[in-house]
């Protein structure tokens, strides 16, 4: 069954720096998605991608954020300036009729 | 705004006992919802969604869930619980079935005892 990948699984960064996480979704969905948990809280939506443009993002999703789909397969999310709030699992999901997510990048800021 | 009530932070059933995972949403329209298991560490599985049509639905791993808008929920249910369901469970509600965010409860962790 296709499935929804993301990497890496575990990242590791310095507060101040850039970070690029990185999905495929599943090949034939047309809408992408990023979510992300803080530890202990609500899975909270980010970013809805559609057609190569953001359709719709959160207030969390701001100017440090911005997401890409580069080429026919990857989908990524860019964090520029980490903060350690920032630290959280990141989920990719890909829509067909109920939206699948991959497994998370575990991010920590230190 | 959407959004979801799971009132059980915690439960705790006896394996081979019944389950029932209680979820309320708020949503001016006809929702779609969505039951998601999180094992620790791992991503998020879809087990069933409701769109339209008949109120009960099945899922995958013998779950179902029925959808009850006189009541605003959509509760989880399983007859006969395994060891390995042992996780946590999130409801989420969508404004449709493809596009834009999800709105998710804050969970409801399964503990199964032997």
């Amino acid at each position: 069954e296709p499935e929804v990948t993301q990497t890496p699984s575990h990242q590791v960064t310095q507060m101040g720096q850039e970070v690029i996480l990185r999905c495929v979704p599943i090949s034939n969905h047309l809408y992408f998605y990023w979510y992300r948990q803080i530890l202990g809280q609500k899975v909270e939506f980010l970013v809805s991608f559609y057609n190569n443009e953001i359709s719709e993002k959160s207030e969390i999703f701001d100017d440090q954020f911005s997401v890409e789909r580069p080429d026919g397969s990857n989908f990524t999310l860019k964090i520029r300036s980490t903060k350690l709030e920032d630290s959280a699992m990141y989920f990719c999901a890909s829509s067909e009729q109920g939206k699948y997510f991959g497994p998370g990048t575990r991010l920590t800021v230190t | 705004a959407q959004s979801v009530t799971q009132p059980d932070i915690h439960i705790t059933v006896s394996e081979g006992a019944s389950l029932e995972l209680r979820c309320n949403y708020s949503y001016g329209a006809t929702p779609y919802l969505f039951w998601y298991v999180q094992s620790p560490g791992q991503g998020l599985q879809l087990l069933l969604k409701y769109f339209s049509g008949d109120t009960l639905v099945q899922g995958i791993k013998g779950f179902e869930a029925e959808f009850k808008r006189s009541q605003s929920s959509f509760n989880l249910r399983k007859p006969s619980v395994h060891w390995s369901d042992a996780a946590e469970y999130f409801c989420a509600v969508g404004d449709w079935e493809y596009g834009n965010k999800l709105v998710f409860g804050a969970g409801t962790i399964l503990r199964v005892k032997s």
